[in-house]
């Protein structure tokens, strides 16, 4: 069974410039999260879809932002890039099980955005 | 609103020596907790989960994390270090929303080090 997979693996940007980033989920996962991951501050929760509509929504500006398709995969944009925003970007899925959720994450290997 | 504190950004082992990674959650509710582990340059990969049964629980890779209710803690710990254990660790709570939903918080990450 495939795992979550996410392209590109790099991505080289320069300031002003937007990035877009893609993640497919595993196979009948209904949940795509997205994280950054920037060098010293750990894992920052950045967006939340589920069956297409975003649930919910981490503490970042609006230049990021994103969308999941019927098939389940999700893209992340990010405009305007500014330096900060150079991070590794954490896309994970999980089933859906109704009130048994526990929460757990299954996480693709990341997209590396460099902004110049 | 949950939370989790990791005490120890780095911990540095001997090759066979005991491992023990702190972890400290907040939560209204009794909570889902994770371990993830991150090598270099890969996404994050599940080590263990509690998930309200047995509060000793075994991962993979010889790991284990025992939840303590009474301490808010879920501690990582490993009898004996290998130099492959060198990597990120990362401790997770569950956030429960409203349908039976669930998002992850993390904490800030350990970086473990294992040295001859």
């Amino acid at each position: 069974e495939a795992g979550v997979t996410q392209s590109p693996t790099h991505l080289i940007k320069t300031r002003g410039q937007q990035a877009t980033l893609r993640c497919s989920p595993i196979s009948g996962h209904t949940s795509v999260y997205w994280y950054q991951q920037a060098l010293g501050l750990g894992l920052q929760f950045l967006l939340w879809y589920d069956e297409g509509e975003e649930r919910n929504r981490g503490n970042f500006p609006p230049r990021f932002s994103g969308r999941q398709f019927p098939n389940y995969s999700s893209e992340l944009n990010v405009n305007a890039l500014e330096l900060e925003d150079s991070a590794l970007y954490l896309c994970a899925s999980s089933l859906n099980l109704g009130p048994y959720n526990t929460g757990e994450l299954f996480f693709g290997e990341g997209s590396r955005l460099t902004v110049l | 609103a949950q939370s989790v504190t990791q005490l120890g950004s780095h911990v540095s082992v001997s090759e066979g020596a005991l491992v023990l990674l702190r972890c400290n959650y907040s939560s209204s509710v009794p909570p889902y907790l994770f371990w993830y582990v991150q090598y270099p340059n890969q996404g994050l990969q599940l080590l263990l989960k509690y998930t309200s049964a047995a509060t000793l629980v075994k991962g993979i890779n010889g790991f284990e994390a025992e939840f303590k209710k009474s301490e808010t803690s879920f501690h990582l710990t490993k009898p004996s270090a290998h130099m492959s254990d060198a990597a990120e660790y990362f401790c997770a709570v569950s956030e429960m929303f409203s349908g039976g939903y669930n998002k992850l918080i993390f904490g800030a990450g350990t970086r473990l080090a294992v040295h001859p």
